[in-house]
């Protein structure tokens, strides 16, 4: 059954520093997402994205935070300068369409330390 | 806005007896509710979902949640839990075009 993944399983980083989390998702999905989790807090929306452009995203997602499409399979999410809050379980998702009743399928998450 | 609020944190059940676990959610307009498990080191993975058609929507090992209007929830349930349901359990709501909202999610314990 095909399946979203995400590398790495767990990411350590200096506060400032730059990270990049990497997601392949389903191969014939058109719509892509990240959400996190901090530790003991909800799964939050951060970003969603079709056609090779962002069609929403939410408040945490600000000026530090990009994402991209760079080829046919991969989606990634970048972090310019991390900070100690940006501490949290990042999962990607991908859906045939978006919205409605539409499963999005996760993939297992990223683990992002900040130190 | 929409918001999803599940009562409890963590549940713990017997082997054998009656999972319950609770979400209620706000939405202005119409909503789509889901359930996803998370088990250990693993993504979510969809239980279930409801999309406006029956109220009583049944999900993969042996979940059920029933629609309620009037209550403004989407309870989780298996009349018989088993060990391997031990996981982690968020209901999600979304209408329309909208992202997935998320509960704080519910860890559910089974004890032999």
């Amino acid at each position: 059954e095909p399946e979203v993944t995400q590398t790495p399983s767990h990411q350590v980083t200096q506060m400032g520093q730059e990270v990049i989390l990497r997601c392949v998702p389903i191969s014939n999905h058109l719509y892509f997402y990240w959400y996190r989790q901090i530790l003991g807090q909800k799964v939050e929306f951060l970003v969603s994205f079709y056609n090779n452009e962002i069609s929403e995203k939410s408040e945490i997602f600000d000026d530090q935070f990009s994402v991209e499409r760079p080829d046919g399979s991969n989606f990634t999410l970048k972090i310019r300068s991390t900070k100690l809050e940006d501490s949290a379980m990042y999962f990607c998702a991908s859906s045939l369409t978006s919205g409605g009743p539409y499963e999005q399928y996760f993939g297992p998450g990223t683990r992002l330390t900040v130190t | 806005a929409q918001s999803v609020t599940q009562l409890g944190s963590h549940v713990s059940v017997s082997e054998g007896a009656l999972v319950l676990l609770r979400c209620n959610y706000s939405s202005s307009v119409p909503p789509y509710l889901f359930w996803y498990v998370q088990y250990p080191n693993q993504g979510l993975q969809l239980l279930l979902k409801y999309t406006s058609a029956a109220t009583l929507v049944k999900g993969i090992n042996g979940f059920e949640a029933e629609f309620k209007k009037s209550e403004t929830s989407f309870h989780l349930t298996k009349p018989s839990a088993h060990m391997s349901d031990a996981a982690e359990y968020f209901c999600a709501v979304s209408s329309g075009n909208t992202p997935l909202v998320f509960g704080k999610g519910t860890r559910l314990s089974v004890i032999a």
